[in-house]
């Protein structure tokens, strides 16, 4: 199946810093990928779609000034946990549907963010 | 939007006994449905998918399946392992192409 890599698989900061978190799809290209916050033990939450050559969309209640979000090529997008609280520890997870002809999603193995 | 419901949030069988997840979901445009096994610290694994205009699905033990009427699908395993064990998340949305709701999870526990 396609594979969606992330970077870095852990981070621990400091609170005030910020945190970037890579997402690549490493055998297709993708226009759109998604952003996904998953807290200890519950399920998966989309924060943002971020596409390629153009704004990200966020969720309701989602931060756009604190969670940037860069889709760079077609092949990378970036999520920027700016000014970071430990209340925004948790598990980023990215997710990047290979268009046309491969209707399905493949998931990144994820970013376990722990800020101190 | 779209509001997945998930049961039961946990589940024991023994190893060799069947084990089924049920789900429903409220948006009548909803059309993909996948299930997905999250090991512990590790991101979501696809196992299955099934769209709507297919009742039912199987990938040798894993079987899924969709009642469009109901709005309601599930996942049966079956011959259990005790590497089955994790936590199984469904999910829907529009196209394969959207993003996913996901229902709470289900945490699965093979007993050998």
């Amino acid at each position: 199946g396609a594979v969606v890599s992330q970077h870095p698989s852990r981070v621990i900061c400091k609170s005030g810093t910020s945190v970037k978190i890579e997402c690549r799809s490493l055998d297709f290209q993708a226009t759109t990928m998604f952003w996904y916050r998953q807290f200890p033990k519950q399920s998966l939450m989309l924060m943002a779609t971020s596409n390629e050559g153009s704004k990200a969309t966020y969720e309701q209640g989602v931060e756009k000034d604190k969670f940037l979000i860069n889709h760079a090529s077609l092949t990378l997008s970036t999520l920027t946990v700016t000014s970071a609280h430990p209340e925004d520890s948790s598990f980023y997870i990215c997710s990047a549907p290979p268009g046309t002809g491969r209707r399905t999603q493949y998931f990144g193995p994820g970013t376990r963010l722990t800020v101190l | 939007g779209e509001n997945v419901e998930q049961h039961p949030s946990t589940l024991s069988v023994q190893e060799g006994d069947s084990a089924v997840i049920k789900c429903t979901y409220s948006d009548s445009a909803s059309n993909y449905f996948p299930w997905y096994k999250q090991e512990l610290g590790k991101g979501p694994q696809l196992i299955i998918d099934i769209r709507s205009n297919v009742g039912e699905k199987k990938d040798q033990r894993i079987a899924v399946t969709l009642n469009k009427t109901a709005k309601h699908f599930s996942l049966h395993i079956t011959e259990t392992q005790p590497e089955d064990s994790a936590v199984y998340f469904c999910a829907a949305s529009i196209t394969g192409n959207t993003p996913l709701v996901f229902g709470k999870g289900t945490r699965l526990s093979v007993i050998a």
